[in-house]
Formats: structure tokens, C-alpha cells, sequence
């Protein structure tokens, strides 16, 4: 399985909090992304990114912030939760562009997020 | 945004069962189509990769086909067992090589 942590697995918080979402990996990859299941949509990129430093905007990125400080590192910021937040998150790596190589992304455990 | 379509939602069919799904997406400037098996309370697993026309990928009693002319491709499962429930994501690329994700085929396998 490949090394990728997600933490904290499960938060409850309140409207208007800020929430940080960790996503560690341990397998040098250069690309990583979040993503969030909500039922009828599948997974929806957030935010992604290609290497330190840079990053990049998904098709819901509105209300969320992203960095990348480490290779190893990616965290997910929600600056001011919302109940629309509410959702189960997922981290993902890959080693190229998953939408170009024929490498598929791995997936880490996923953070239950609950906003009320 | 690139649309990516699977079909059907759902289905339900009997231990034993083969059976298949579509997923369909835009055929102007493939690269890749993924396919993710997905457990509830699980993470998605890599099932396939195909990035080539006519491509065909087999793990066990699961075999994907592509086609990028017609932009479609198939995920067949033969002799279903209830360990086959599951979720099954297709997803391809877009025009900056991310990864566009169907809303899945949620397959449940009745003993």
C-alpha cells in the first residue's frame, strides 16, 4: 500500500472555525491532491499540486486554501468552515500527471469532516 | 469542465452474474482512463490504466476495454461475488492532465 496519511481521520467543529487537513506521504511523489466525496458527485479535485511551493486550483476550490511546504506534505485549510463543508475528504498521490501517464493516483484513508 | 458519464447509477444482481458498465467521456485529446474500485468506508483502489485505443486490462475475473474514438469504455465483471460490491469509478484527464472523476456505478452483489 503506498504510504499516504490522512489526519486528524474524523473532526467535528463549528461554523466559522478554521480546520487544517494533513495529508503525509511517504513515497516521493511529485503530485498530490484533495479531493472531497459528497453522494451523487463521485470525488471533486480541490486543490492539487506538482511540487513544492506550487500549486494549483480543482473545480471547487472556493472556501479552501492549500500549501505545500515539504515534498512529503500537503495540507488542506478551510479558513472558515461552512456546513456545505461537511464532507469526507480524500488525499491522493501520484507520481506524474495522473490525467497523462498511465500511473494510476493512490489514495490515503480519507478525513470524515463534519461541520455544524 | 470536462463531463465524465457512467452508466448505470446503480445495479443490483445475483451471486453469479456477469455484468458491465459504461463509462463515457470526451474523445478530443485523450490521454488516460483510470478505473477505481471503491469500498464503502474504504478508500478508491486502482483498478486499470488504459491510455491506448483498443487497449484491454484483466485482474482476475475484471477486464476493462477502451475505446478513444468513441470515447467510451467498458468495465465487465464476470461470476459477481458479493465481494465485488462496491463503487466503481472511471476517470481521464483534462486539458492540464488532472484527473475528472464520474460520479460511479454503485454495483451490489445479493448472495
Amino acid at each position: 500500500d503506498a504510504g499516504i496519511t490522512q489526519s486528524p481521520r474524523h473532526k467535528v467543529t463549528e461554523t466559522g472555525t478554521p480546520v487544517t487537513l494533513r495529508c503525509h506521504q511517504t513515497e516521493n511523489h511529485r503530485y498530490m491532491y484533495w479531493y472531497r466525496q459528497d453522494p451523487g458527485h463521485g470525488l471533486r479535485l480541490i486543490h492539487y499540486s506538482y511540487g513544492v511551493k506550487d500549486t494549483d486550483k480543482g473545480e471547487v476550490s472556493d472556501g479552501y486554501s492549500v500549501s505545500r511546504s515539504k515534498t512529503e506534505d500537503f495540507l488542506l485549510t478551510l479558513e472558515s468552515a461552512t456546513s456545505s463543508q461537511t464532507s469526507v475528504y480524500f488525499c491522493a498521490i501520484s507520481e506524474n500527471r495522473a490525467g497523462y501517464s498511465n500511473q494510476p493516483q493512490h489514495f490515503g484513508d480519507g478525513t470524515r469532516l463534519s461541520i455544524l | 469542465i470536462l463531463n465524465v458519464e457512467q452508466s448505470p447509477q446503480s445495479l443490483h444482481v445475483q451471486e453469479g452474474d456477469s455484468t458491465n458498465f459504461t463509462c463515457s467521456f470526451p474523445s478530443s485529446n485523450f490521454y488516460a482512463l483510470h478505473w477505481y474500485r471503491w469500498e464503502t468506508a474504504k478508500s478508491p483502489e486502482a483498478l486499470f490504466v488504459m491510455t491506448l485505443n483498443g487497449d484491454e486490462k484483466k485482474k482476475g475475473r475484471i477486464s476493462a476495454t477502451l475505446n478513444t474514438k468513441e470515447g467510451y469504455s467498458y468495465l465487465y465483471i464476470k461470476g459477481s461475488q458479493p465481494e465485488d460490491s462496491a463503487t466503481y469509478l472511471c476517470a481521464t484527464g483534462d486539458s492540464s492532465y488532472k484527473l475528472i472523476f464520474g460520479s460511479g456505478t454503485r454495483l451490489l452483489v445479493r448472495p
